[in-house]
């Protein structure tokens, strides 16, 4: 089974800070590699897919980047729409999320 | 509108079972490849069951095999998952997500919350 290692666990941060999550493979899992943004009682959103590809309405100050078994997710400047938990989750094979990242107000 | 809707969610005892639903619209269900994640309350996300597009293929997370059953229903338009032996740890909101390597997990339920407990 590939595990996926998210670091920090948790993140104070103020608004318009560039903050950076990162996520490492057990294994290769060469660009397989998803980013989800969840607030508390909703469902996870998609907000990068295949380690760096913007999904569709994401703002761009979120990327990602990264291959093989270490990847990063920037926010470039924080917003306060963005406190929230980061999750990365790889699917090279079956599928596996990483403990998550909070992001909180410094 | 593109929407998934959990229900059967609710308390359950140890040992007793459970049977969710997720009814889909708005997309060609029967086209997506669909998966159940779970949330214990507090915890992360993990991912408990797969199915491909016509049912014929499935992948469990090992705390789940041999007691959690997903299957489909294209003409309906629905997912489910069948949930035997429950334990207390199996505890979590339910969601079920649509899967397509293009795009992973774009399209969430809003979840369904199960509790075991006696």
């Amino acid at each position: 089974d590939i595990q996926m290692t998210q670091s920090p666990s948790t993140l104070s941060a103020s608004v318009g800070d560039r903050v950076t999550i990162t996520c490492r493979a057990s294994q290769s899992i060469s660009s397989w590699l998803a980013w989800y943004q969840q607030k508390p009682g909703k469902a996870p959103k998609l907000l990068i897919y295949k380690a760096s590809s913007l999904e569709s309405g994401v703002p761009s100050r979120f990327s990602g980047s990264g291959s093989g078994t270490e990847f990063t997710l920037t926010i470039s400047s924080l917003q306060p729409d963005d406190f929230a938990t980061y999750y990365c989750q790889q699917y090279n094979s079956l599928w596996t999320f990483g403990q998550g990242t909070k992001v909180e107000i410094k | 509108e593109v929407q998934l809707v959990e229900s059967g969610g609710g308390l359950v005892q140890p040992g007793g079972s459970l049977r969710l639903t997720c009814a889909a619209s708005g997309f060609t269900f029967s086209s997506y490849e669909m998966c159940w994640v779970r949330q214990a309350p507090g915890k992360g996300l993990e991912w408990v069951s797969y199915i491909n597009s016509v049912g014929s293929n499935t992948h469990y997370a090992d705390s789940v095999k041999g007691r959690f059953t997903i299957s489909r229903d294209n003409a309906k338009n629905s997912l489910y998952l069948q949930m035997n032996s429950l334990r207390v740890e199996d505890t979590a909101a339910y969601f079920c997500a649509r899967w397509a390597q293009r795009d992973a997990f774009l399209l969430w339920g809003q979840g369904t919350v199960v509790t075991v407990s006696s």
